[in-house]
């Protein structure tokens, strides 16, 4: 089956400006949560969706947003770019807890360079 | 809160030895554990994972953990690596009703020919 889908792939936005990122996840998947990967801060948690419901998020300002839909894709958006939101963007998908095949699905990310 | 520590920025290991990446965690509650490879611009792959039962957890391409609770840790095996093995490592941890992963600053390894 298709894994985890992420578009576009390559991203260059200006300072100031804003960006949407989309995620497909697996067919069934209904949990959807965004990782930010820089080189000095590692990998971090952004949020988590299911059945279009953010269940958690982490701490990150309120420029950074997410959102999923009745299909269980998700976007998130990066409003006021700065220079320090360059990164990779990475998606995962995931059944729910309890289930057999629970875990995470990572899609191939979005790199993110801000100018 | 949790958290993953993973000591060793850096592995090298000539090929056909074993391979060790270590990871320690902390969390309230069972742990659910998770191990992923990366290369170079990509995202992360999947690797093996600990959520409940037989301690030994056995993976893709050859990989292996052993979830230890009273150590806390979840230290990955490979009792051969492989050039191929070269990449970079990383241990995650979540916890039930969470909905997160916490990941450590990974590990590079490197095998040599």
């Amino acid at each position: 089956k298709a894994g985890v889908t992420q578009t576009p792939r390559y991203l260059i936005k200006t300072r100031g400006q804003q960006v949407t990122l989309s995620c497909s996840p697996i067919s069934g998947h209904r949990s959807v949560s965004w990782y930010q990967q820089t080189p000095g801060q590692g990998l971090q948690f952004l949020f988590e969706y299911f059945s279009e419901t953010q269940r958690n998020k982490g701490n990150f300002p309120g420029r950074f947003s997410g959102r999923q839909f009745s299909n269980s894709r998700s976007e998130m958006n990066v409003s006021t770019l700065e220079l320090g939101d360059s990164a990779l963007y990475l998606c995962a998908s995931s059944l729910r807890e309890g289930s057999p095949d629970y875990g995470y699905t990572f899609g191939s990310g979005t790199r993110l360079t801000v100018v | 809160a949790q958290s993953v520590a993973q000591p060793e920025d850096q592995v090298n290991v000539a090929e056909g030895n074993p391979l060790t990446v270590k990871c320690t965690y902390s969390v309230s509650g069972n742990p659910y554990l998770f191990w992923y490879v990366q290369y170079p611009n990509r995202g992360l792959q999947f690797l093996l994972k600990y959520i409940t039962g037989d301690n030994l957890v056995k993976g893709s391409y050859g990989f292996e953990a052993e979830f230890n609770k009273s150590q806390t840790s979840f230290h990955l095996k490979k009792p051969s690596a492989l050039v191929s093995d070269s990449a970079l490592y990383f241990c995650a941890v979540s916890a039930p009703n969470d909905y997160k992963l916490s990941f450590g600053a990974g590990t590079t390894v490197t095998v040599r020919a």
